[in-house]
């Protein structure tokens, strides 16, 4: 299994431009969701799942959005980006049935200048 | 009342020495209180976690002390080594979902 992967590892964009952020995991996980990771702040919950074609609010959504289509993809996009939008996002995953790991990917690196 | 307060921001331990790490969450109604690893350049991963109906979860070097009536959780790491140094976060969530995050302690283990 590659567990939780996500595209790209890096990626600077300008000013009002918009990208999507690839999050796709094989452990046929019902719950996904979307970490923005700012430093000395944590980990702020952006978008979450609870299976596929349903999705809800974190606690950071403003200026992004998520689908979820299939089991496997969690995609986000960034509409019209902002200097605040530059940190690093998290996809990561969890099992159906409560008290599970939550896995996570190895992060995309964004920089908006 | 969403709020995990995490302490402290930074620690310096000896090689050999116990390190530990506090924090405080509001919320009674947070029943899973995981510790997550993290190594620079990659994501968090889970390094143990406790549900409040034990005080006290031990798994290697690594042990989880909840008291729940004062709302709090600690990570012990005993032995610490060069290469437990680390991000570690604790994090609180309801039923294993909806993960609210600490803001994280960087740890050093010097040589």
């Amino acid at each position: 299994n590659a567990g939780v992967t996500q595209t790209p590892k890096f990626r600077i964009l300008k000013i009002g431009q918009s990208m999507t952020l690839q999050c796709t995991q094989d452990m046929n996980h019902n719950y996904m969701y979307w970490y923005r990771q700012d430093p000395g702040m944590g980990l702020k919950l952006i978008y979450y799942s609870v299976g596929a074609g349903i999705t809800d609010k974190g606690e950071v959504p403003n200026g992004y959005n998520v689908s979820r289509s299939t089991t496997e993809d969690f995609p986000l996009r960034l509409e019209l980006a902002a200097p605040s939008q530059t940190s690093v996002y998290f996809c990561a995953s969890t099992g159906r049935g409560g008290y599970n790991e939550q896995f996570f990917g190895p992060g995309t690196r964004l920089t908006v200048l | 009342q969403q709020q995990v307060k995490q302490s402290p921001q930074s620690l310096i331990v000896q090689k050999g020495g116990i390190s530990i790490i506090n924090c405080a969450y509001e919320n009674t109604a947070f029943d899973y209180f995981p510790w997550y690893q993290q190594f620079p350049g990659k994501g968090p991963a889970l390094l143990i976690a406790i549900r409040p109906d034990v005080s006290e979860k031990k798994e290697g070097r690594f042990t989880i002390s909840f008291n729940k009536s004062a709302k709090q959780f600690s990570l012990h790491i005993m032995d610490s080594q060069p290469g437990d140094s680390a991000t570690y976060f604790c994090a609180a969530s309801f039923y294993g979902q909806n993960f609210v995050f600490g803001p994280g302690t960087r740890l050093s283990v010097l040589p």
